[in-house]
């Protein structure tokens, strides 16, 4: 079975451009969730999906990211304009369902601002 | 107060003896506890789960929970260099937010 696919792995851009990130989940993994992971830190989530539902975007920094799962399956995440701090992985997850905590990861997506 | 609190580390364990991970959290709504164990420069893996008070024993790992205390415990006998990473602890708050700790480093000597 395949696993959580995520592209780019790795994007190098300079601050103000715009760059987006891409996630295909297991198959019948409703729940998908966008994390941001800064060196030495956990994993922080920015936006989780219920099928093509936003649930919890409270920690998305609705000012310049966005983010979409057309049909509730493939999702985007898009950042415009980056800024220096925007620099970390960007890890996309998918779950069974919401309840459960059991998610698995993609390889993530390395994104530096010059 | 963090929602989830780790001990950054970095824990050092010789090869062979048992390596003991602690985790707290803050909302007492929390009901399922997993760790999660991170490679560097890899995604996190999940590697135990544990929902109800007490002791799970997968293998060479044991997960406590102590819901009173508000404490989870990871330990891994007879560690092994291949342990050598970083442990994160992850809590479904009562909200059903996946909150992670900021990771326990681990580092196995032979």
């Amino acid at each position: 079975e395949a696993g959580v696919v995520q592209s780019p792995r790795y994007k190098i851009i300079e601050k103000k451009q715009p760059v987006a990130f891409w996630c295909n989940p297991i198959s019948g993994h409703n729940t998908l969730y966008w994390y941001r992971q800064n060196l030495g830190q956990g994993p922080e989530l920015l936006i989780r999906y219920e099928n093509e539902e936003a649930v919890d975007d409270s920690q998305l920094p609705k000012d310049r990211f966005s983010a979409e799962r057309l049909k509730g399956v493939d999702s985007t995440l898009k950042i415009q304009p980056a800024e220096l701090g925007d620099s970390a992985v960007y890890l996309c997850a998918s779950s069974l369902g919401s309840k459960t905590g059991e998610l698995f990861f993609g390889e993530g997506s390395r994104l530096t601002v010059l | 107060q963090k929602e989830v609190e780790q001990n950054s580390g970095p824990l050092s364990v010789p090869e062979g003896a048992i390596a003991s991970l602690n985790c707290t959290y803050s909302d007492r709504g929390s009901q399922s506890f997993f760790w999660y164990r991170q490679y560097s420069g890899k995604s996190p893996e999940l590697i135990m789960s544990i929902y109800s008070n007490g002791d799970k024993e997968d293998g060479r790992f044991t997960a406590q929970l102590n819901k009173a205390s508000q404490y989870v415990s990871l330990l891994i006998r007879d560690s092994q260099p291949s342990d050598s990473a970083t442990y994160l602890c992850a809590v479904t708050t009562s909200a059903s937010k996946i909150i992670f700790g900021s990771g326990t480093r681990l580092s196995i000597r032979p």
